[in-house]
């Protein structure tokens, strides 16, 4: 059962303009949401975060929205960089997990910013 | 250089062949976490550790063990390695001070493969 849902597995976006990547998530216990990018032979590093409590979160060029009636949120990058092709995750955690609040991944998407 | 590091990067083994992946954190985390990514399911959690001593089963730990004898290591054993556990697999660790954020630091992968 994946409780952390990306639908797009790729995404192409002109240099400049803005890229939009999408997760849903089915699990209303979440209340930690984040993304992490993933450059080839790499570890996945830490994008941006969003509390349940918050329903936006700007950080520089990246801004998460989320929409928790919907249980959806979105990654904004604007404008696009070449330097931002790489694979997206969302991941959503419970502070419920007594203690693991382990993050829950969703498949990724692959930005790929085309000069 | 805050780092969380796994090795090997690279293993072929044969079935059968008890291997330990190790990671090491130099950031002095209470918790760490193993995942493997795998094509269409993103990153699954193995096992975790709140503490030294500490250790518990994530989503899929069948065919896995892990100690954590010293706060720093925390390695990753295979006592008899299948194809099936053909995977790229990520050591992850944080602290447990101050608000949470959810925020897991990587090691760059180990990427194995049980023929």
């Amino acid at each position: 059962d994946q409780q952390v849902k990306q639908n797009s597995p790729s995404l192409s976006v002109q240099e400049g303009r803005i890229s939009i990547l999408n997760c849903d998530y089915t699990n209303s216990m979440f209340d930690y949401f984040l993304w992490y990018k993933k450059y080839p032979a790499e570890g996945p590093t830490f994008l941006i975060s969003i509390s349940s409590i918050k329903d936006k979160n700007e950080d520089g060029r990246f801004t998460v929205f989320l929409n928790k009636s919907a249980k959806h949120l979105s990654l904004h990058i604007v404008p696009s960089q070449p330097g931002d092709s790489a694979v997206y995750f969302c991941a959503a955690s419970a502070k419920s997990n007594f203690g693991n609040e382990k993050l829950t991944f969703g498949t990724g998407t692959r930005l790929t910013i085309i000069p | 250089e805050a780092q969380v590091t796994q090795n090997p990067r690279y293993l072929i083994t044969v079935t059968g062949k008890k291997l330990t992946v190790t990671c090491s954190q130099n950031m002095n985390h209470e918790y760490m976490s193993w995942y493997r990514q795998d094509p269409g399911l993103g990153l699954r959690q193995i096992y975790y550790s709140m503490n030294v001593e500490v250790t518990d089963k994530g989503d899929v730990p069948e065919g896995y063990k892990v100690s954590r004898k010293e706060k720093r290591n925390f390695p990753l054993i295979l006592e008899s390695p299948s194809p099936n556990q053909t995977s790229l697999y990520f050591c992850a660790s944080r602290g447990v001070a101050g608000a949470y954020t959810g925020e897991l630091f990587f090691g760059e992968g180990s990427r194995l493969t049980v023929l």
